[in-house]
């Protein structure tokens, strides 16, 4: 089955510099790569996604660039605000949507004032 | 629109007890799931259902965890007897086809 690794599990911050945060998957047939972000105590909310017939896409200050090849894909987060403090999750899954997603272990981002 | 529902939000029970949790998905929407999710890492799929058919069960411990869909939208999700290692967060999500998952709040279950 499919194996997502995450990388770092914790990533600090200064406020209004960029965060990347990386994920590799092994499945070559993965085609499907979320994002999502956990505040405390809050649900998981999805934040962008990329389609393996995609490189990259960009919403507002948060993109995500996808490697087919080396299989890895990252988050940035340029102009760091406060509220981006939390954790975020990278997935992969070969259904297209969100049937059959294999979580990365998280990133706990912290924003330094 | 309403999003995932589920209650309660926090359990705390006795080992060896039963417990259940609830879930009622976004309307419209056929496919629910149930995550577990233990603390510091990512959502680990439990079950999967199509509509009231459960099409993916491979990860659920059929030994004290049971599931049921019976009219295709809410759905429960039951352990007994539940045990010290079933401490973590029970997540519900819901999705349409082609569209990536939408989260419940989860419950909270604290096994003493």
């Amino acid at each position: 089955g499919e194996n997502v690794e995450q990388h770092p599990s914790t990533l600090s911050v200064q406020e209004g510099d960029s965060a990347v945060i990386k994920c590799t998957y092994s499945d070559s047939a993965s085609n499907y790569f979320p994002w999502y972000k956990q505040e405390l105590g809050k649900r998981p909310q999805l934040i962008i996604d990329i389609r393996s017939n995609v490189g990259e896409k960009k919403d507002q200050r948060i993109a995500v660039t996808l490697n087919k090849t080396a299989k890895h894909f990252s988050l940035h987060i340029t102009e760091t605000q406060p509220e981006d403090s939390a954790v975020y999750f990278c997935a992969a899954g070969s259904g297209g949507g969100a049937d059959g997603l294999t979580f990365g272990k998280g990133t706990h981002l912290i924003i330094q004032p | 629109e309403a999003g995932v529902v589920q209650s309660p939000r926090y359990k705390i029970i006795e080992k060896k007890q039963p417990v259940a949790f609830w879930c009622n998905p976004i309307s419209g929407h056929n496919t629910l799931y149930w995550y577990l999710q233990n603390l510091g890492q990512g959502p680990e799929l439990l079950i999967r259902y199509e509509n009231e058919e459960a099409v993916d069960d491979s990860q659920l411990p059929k030994d004290r965890f049971s599931a049921e869909r019976l009219k295709g939208v809410d759905s429960t999700l039951k352990i007994q007897p539940a045990e010290l290692g079933d401490s973590a967060v029970y997540l519900c999500a819901s999705s349409a086809s082609g569209t990536s998952l939408s989260f419940g709040p989860g419950t909270r279950l604290t096994v003493l």
